[in-house]
């Protein structure tokens, strides 16, 4: 069946430091590709998406490409911050986003220092 | 405008009861979508609901059923509750499935004891 698969964390990083969180989707029909981040105590918001290839979502900061030919969509950020601790979520929409739901990885708990 | 709103927030529950959760849209969402959230498995899908009718559902057993109303708001019910059924269950919704973009309530945390 369909699967996203995401780096397992915690990943602890300093402040300031380049974040790369690796997500990786199974290549079936052309799904599209989200992040989503869930605050401790919130449910989760939707931080950025793309719907074909090559296509890059961003926000906040945060970016991802969509990734054909390595069936990736890795988020990144060039500088984080202590308020960007959260888990991060990586989803497909796979038959538009009917038959199965989201198809979520596992999530990745991010904690920033100071 | 007012977000996804569930209840209730948690609740603690004993093998073999039943439970009830209730999710309201954000005002003109018509899909409404439920997942279930655990450290193990994490994310699942479990059913979603658009127009009143069940359009998608997840690899759950029967125990899991839901419902939606003329008013979007819809509600999920276990039944003869087992231990691992303890979960933080979400409620997702939106104008359409098809484009992934899911505003989702903060969950009703269940326990079952």
């Amino acid at each position: 069946g369909n699967s996203v698969t995401q780096m397992e964390g915690p990943v602890t990083l300093s402040e300031e430091a380049f974040l790369t969180i690796n997500c990786t989707y199974t290549a079936t029909g052309y799904p599209s590709l989200f992040w989503y981040v869930q605050y401790p105590g919130e449910g989760l918001q939707l931080l950025l998406k793309a719907t074909k290839a090559d296509d890059k979502g961003s926000n906040k900061g945060f970016e991802a490409t969509y990734r054909k030919e390595t069936t990736s969509f890795h988020l990144e950020k060039g500088s984080v911050q202590v308020s960007d601790s959260a888990v991060y979520f990586c989803a497909g929409s796979y038959s538009g986003g009917g038959a199965d739901g989201l198809t979520f990885g596992k999530g990745t708990h991010l904690i920033i220092q100071p | 405008k007012a977000g996804v709103t569930q209840t209730p927030r948690y609740l603690i529950k004993t093998r073999g009861q039943q439970v009830t959760l209730s999710c309201s849209p954000i005002s003109g969402h018509r899909s409404v979508s439920w997942y279930q959230q655990t450290p193990g498995q994490g994310l699942q899908f479990l059913f979603e609901y658009f127009s009143e009718t069940q359009r998608n559902k997840g690899n759950f057993p029967g125990r899991f059923s839901g419902r939606q109303f003329s008013n979007s708001r819809s509600e999920m019910n276990v039944s003869t509750l087992e231990l691992g059924d303890s979960a933080l269950y979400l409620c997702a919704t939106g104008l359409a499935t098809s484009t992934g973009e899911l505003f989702f309530g903060e969950g009703s945390r269940l326990t079952v004891l």
